[in-house]
């Protein structure tokens, strides 16, 4: 059963302005966390920001935020102020504390950046 | 900032090869982590690996499979005989506790070994 959903395979935003990036999640589990990971051309995994599921603020880490809306199943990821460096894609992922053995990957949202 | 470490960056190899996969996970972590995956395509998990042990394993991970920590410091993913199929980024990582922990723990990511299979 798929448990990280990202609808956007692609998504293009402006230089400078702000950028959504969804993800839906689907556990029965009350303790998991929910990551989102950066990856470049280059390939490497880029760990961006983390939610935890009993956290009742939004996380955020600079210009990263993470839109969690616990009742929808749905951790968002937001970008401000997008750079050009933002070009890549992006993947949410999610761990269950029961198990805590494994990240369940969506897959992903390419996410290009126009000057 | 401690890190994983993985090498090489890039291996090429003739199909039917063996290959071994090579990684440094954090010192003071336990669990390490096999993922892999497909250009193009979502990071799939292999395998989870504790106390010298594989502790969970998905269905990719067959008997063409095996890891291994054979120091205090590696940890390895060997394939035997691989296949065109095998091509991907293969991932490992590393975290600390062995309960996770939702408030403080997160997996982390070595920069990955592309595999070509020829």
């Amino acid at each position: 059963a798929q448990k990280i959903t990202q609808t956007q395979p692609g998504m293009f935003v402006q230089e400078k302005e702000a950028v959504t990036l969804d993800c839906t999640y689907d556990t029965s589990d009350q303790s998991y966390g929910l990551f989102w990971y950066k990856q470049p051309s280059s390939g490497e995994m880029i760990f961006l920001i983390y939610q935890g599921s009993y956290d009742e603020q939004n996380a955020t880490e600079g210009r990263y935020s993470l839109n969690f809306q616990k009742a929808r199943k749905s951790a968002n990821l937001v970008i401000s102020a997008s750079q050009l460096g933002d070009s890549a894609m992006y993947f949410c992922a999610m761990i269950l504390s029961n198990t805590g053995n494994q990240f369940y990957f969506g897959t992903g949202t390419s996410l290009t950046v126009i000057p | 900032e401690p890190e994983v470490t993985q090498t090489p960056s890039h291996q090429v190899t003739q199909m039917g090869q063996e290959v071994i996969l090579r990684c440094v996970p954090i010192s003071n972590h336990l669990y390490f982590y096999w993922y892999r995956q497909i250009l193009g395509q979502k990071v799939e998990f292999l395998v989870s690996f504790y106390n010298n042990e594989i502790s969970e394993k998905s269905e990719i991970f067959d008997d063409q499979f095996s890891v291994e920590r054979p120091d205090g410091s590696n940890f390895t993913l060997k394939i035997r005989s691989t296949k065109l199929e095998d091509s991907a980024m293969y991932f490992c990582a590393s975290r600390p506790w062995t309960r996770y922990n939702p408030s403080t723990d997160t997996q982390y990511f070595g920069p990955g070994t592309r595999l070509t299979v020829l």
